[in-house]
């Protein structure tokens, strides 16, 4: 069974530019789950969607970030336009229902510049 | 003060030392998580407690829900082993996951 994916690996950005970043929960996982670490930081939590809903966005730090997950399968964060503080990595999760053990994809590198 | 907070910060030791990391947490939670992240790779999953002890080969893990706290052990270290331990708890009011600010373990040949 394949695991969490999550595209691209790594981003190198410009301030001002737009970047989509893509996870793909294991099959049959409705839970997803955005985190990000910024440099220096804890990891923290962004935000859950069951299916194609947002449960909770709390974590969503600001306005230029933007979160789909159309048909309740893939979902992408969008950040635009990026900023220099939008720079760590973006880690993705997912699990069956919210009590169960969550799985983590490798993680997208971004570093705007 | 963190909500979750992990001792040590850093920790080297030699192959084959018995190695304890722990957390200490404030929050009500349902669920408590250690992680492990090697150098440039993603987040496994080791373990997910909310009482008691797990062992999986040579890692411990285990929980005191009055004291909140968590031990995470490793018997028989191995260079291997080296990565950033992270313990992460599940608030038991939405359900988020806390994490803490990681453990990073260097186990010497």
């Amino acid at each position: 069974e394949a695991g969490v994916t999550q595209f691209p690996s790594h981003s190198v950005i410009e301030k001002g530019q737009t970047v989509t970043l893509r996870c793909d929960p294991i099959s049959g996982h409705d839970n997803l789950y955005w985190y990000r670490r910024v440099m220096g930081k804890e990891i923290k939590f962004l935000l859950h969607f069951v299916k194609e809903s947002k449960q909770d966005e709390s974590g969503m730090p600001n306005n230029r970030f933007l979160a789909e997950r159309t048909g309740g399968t893939y979902s992408t964060l969008k950040v635009q336009p990026a900023e220099l503080e939008d720079s760590g990595v973006y880690f993705c999760a997912s699990s069956q229902d919210r009590i169960n053990e969550q799985f983590f994809g490798p993680g997208t590198r971004l570093t705007v510049l | 003060k963190n909500e979750v907070e992990q001792s040590p910060q850093n920790l080297t030791a030699q192959e084959g030392e018995f190695i304890t990391i722990n957390c200490s947490y404030s929050v009500g939670i349902s669920a408590l998580h250690w992680l492990q992240q090697h150098p440039g790779g993603g987040i496994v999953s080791l373990f997910m407690l909310s009482s008691g002890k797990k062992k999986h080969g040579r890692l411990i893990a285990t929980i005191n829900i009055q004291e909140k706290h968590s031990s995470l052990h490793i018997t028989a270290s191995h260079p291997r082993d080296s990565a950033v331990y992270i313990c992460a708890v599940r608030s038991s009011s939405n359900y988020q996951l806390i994490w803490g600010a990681g453990t990073k373990l260097i186990i010497k040949p």
